[in-house]
């Protein structure tokens, strides 16, 4: 199975900020790669899909970069409703694995 | 527009097995493909198996000994079953779809599924 390693697990920023989240394959995985939003009690939502496609409706501030085993979700200019838990997912191969998760939060 | 729900009972006994429906609109069973994942309480996510649009099946390997997927195209409905349960398959389960040129869109909201008796 491909394992994914997500970091940082938690990370505390301010409105305004440039964050990065990271995925890292344990095999290349060859930018099937996809990233998700998820607020409390709500289903995933997809940011970016294969690396570096941003979803229809998401704002510009969301980007996707990475390719063979690693991965980056940059949110250029953090808004209040960013703050929430972001994890990937990869699509490459059986069984499909996702990151742990990083969740977001206000400084 | 397209739409997922899932649906089933919210509390099972230890040991008994699972049955969900996922009930699809705004595509076709047979152009898509549904998955099944599923999340325990504050943790990750994991991908249970799938529903190709032929009605081949694909399981996750951990679970593949209690798992079964099927489906109805005239309901436009995929059912997952899991036997055997316990504790630690409490969690909130979600179907998804997955189409040539993409992947994962769309999520059901999710059914909370609570092993306990």
């Amino acid at each position: 199975d491909i394992q994914m390693t997500q970091s940082p697990s938690f990370l505390s920023a301010s409105v305004g900020d440039r964050v990065t989240i990271n995925c890292k394959a344990s095999q290349n995985i060859n930018k099937y790669l996809n990233w998700y939003q998820q607020k409390l009690g709500e289903a995933p939502k997809r940011l970016i899909y294969n690396t570096n496609n941003l979803q229809t409706g998401i704002p510009s501030r969301f980007s996707g970069s990475g390719s063979g085993t690693d991965y980056t979700l940059t949110i250029s200019s953090l808004q209040p409703e960013d703050f929430a838990t972001y994890f990937c997912l990869q699509h490459n191969s059986f069984p499909y694995t996702f990151g742990a998760g990083t969740k977001l939060e206000l400084k | 527009q397209v739409q997922l729900k899932e649906s089933g009972p919210g509390l099972v006994q230890p040991s008994q097995t699972l049955s969900l429906t996922c009930t699809v609109s705004g595509f076709s069973l047979t152009s898509y493909n549904v998955h099944w994942v599923r999340q325990p309480p504050g943790k990750g996510l994991e991908w249970m198996g799938r529903m190709r649009y032929n009605g081949d099946t694909s399981y996750n390997s951990a679970l593949k000994s209690r798992l079964s997927i099927s489906r109805d195209t005239s309901k436009n409905q995929v059912f997952l079953k899991m036997n055997s349960l316990q504790t630690d398959d409490t969690g909130t389960y979600y179907c998804t779809r997955e189409g040539v040129t993409t992947s994962f869109d769309y999520w059901g909201q999710g059914v909370m599924v609570t092993v306990s008796s």
